[in-house]
């Protein structure tokens, strides 16, 4: 079945502990990227890969670092988390020629006390 | 910076209704333009897409129209039902490929 996974779907933690959620999509799609949802403030991009070593900033990436070394991959990892990381997480994926094929997550809900 | 505003911020309307949601986005210079529906506590499903060449879209009750010049899309859903109760999205994409995602519209079809 054609997906995206992300793990973990849910994530409390504390000020300062690093934490790494990771995505992986199973179709071979070149694009890929995180992004933050946030009352009021709708889907904010975070980070977006282009393709395998290529990764660049969106909207909000400060706090926020990524890593592309496998196509299917692309985790994002928070070295020191606080409290206005609190959100809920989407990765997404979607192959280059064909944009409106773009498939969701079912998204990471993450704590930071 | 690209910004996109989704006009209204909600909306009931009685089931069977025909309705338009609204979305307008600042830079023309985009590389298309994609509706999407989210369900609570669920991730976004795509609904159509308008590349940026193209005028409009149309799946089943949905139509989506794009005016790039003025920077306006418009989502048209004819003969509403309750399943159509979601928060609908707009997003545009730019030409350096970043997305910039509207706060979206929370629909509420009233049976």
């Amino acid at each position: 079945e054609a997906q995206v996974t992300q793990n973990p779907r849910y994530l409390i933690t504390v000020t300062g502990k690093k934490l790494t959620v990771t995505c992986s999509q199973n179709m071979n799609h070149e694009y890929m990227s995180w992004y933050r949802q946030d009352p009021g403030l709708g889907l904010r991009q975070i980070y977006y890969s282009m393709n395998v070593e290529v990764t660049d900033k969106g909207d909000v990436p400060e706090g926020y670092k990524v890593s592309r070394k496998e196509k299917r991959n692309f985790p994002l990892i928070l070295e020191s988390p606080s409290p206005n990381q609190t959100s809920l997480y989407f990765c997404a994926s979607t192959p280059r020629r064909d944009p409106h094929r773009q498939f969701f997550g079912p998204g990471t809900r993450l704590t930071v006390l | 910076k690209q910004e996109v505003t989704q006009i209204p911020a909600a909306l009931s309307v009685p089931e069977g209704e025909n309705l338009v949601l609204n979305c307008s986005f600042t830079d023309s210079a985009i590389y298309n333009l994609q509706w999407f529906r989210q369900d609570p506590g669920k991730g976004l499903t795509s609904l159509l897409l308008i590349q940026s060449s193209q005028r409009e879209q149309t799946s089943g009750r949905l139509n989506a129209s794009l005016d790039k010049s003025s920077g306006r899309s418009t989502l048209y859903i004819a003969a509403s039902q309750p399943g159509d109760s979601a928060t609908y999205l707009c997003a545009v994409k730019d030409g350096d490929d970043k997305i910039i995602f509207g706060k979206g519209t929370r629909l509420h079809i009233l049976p």
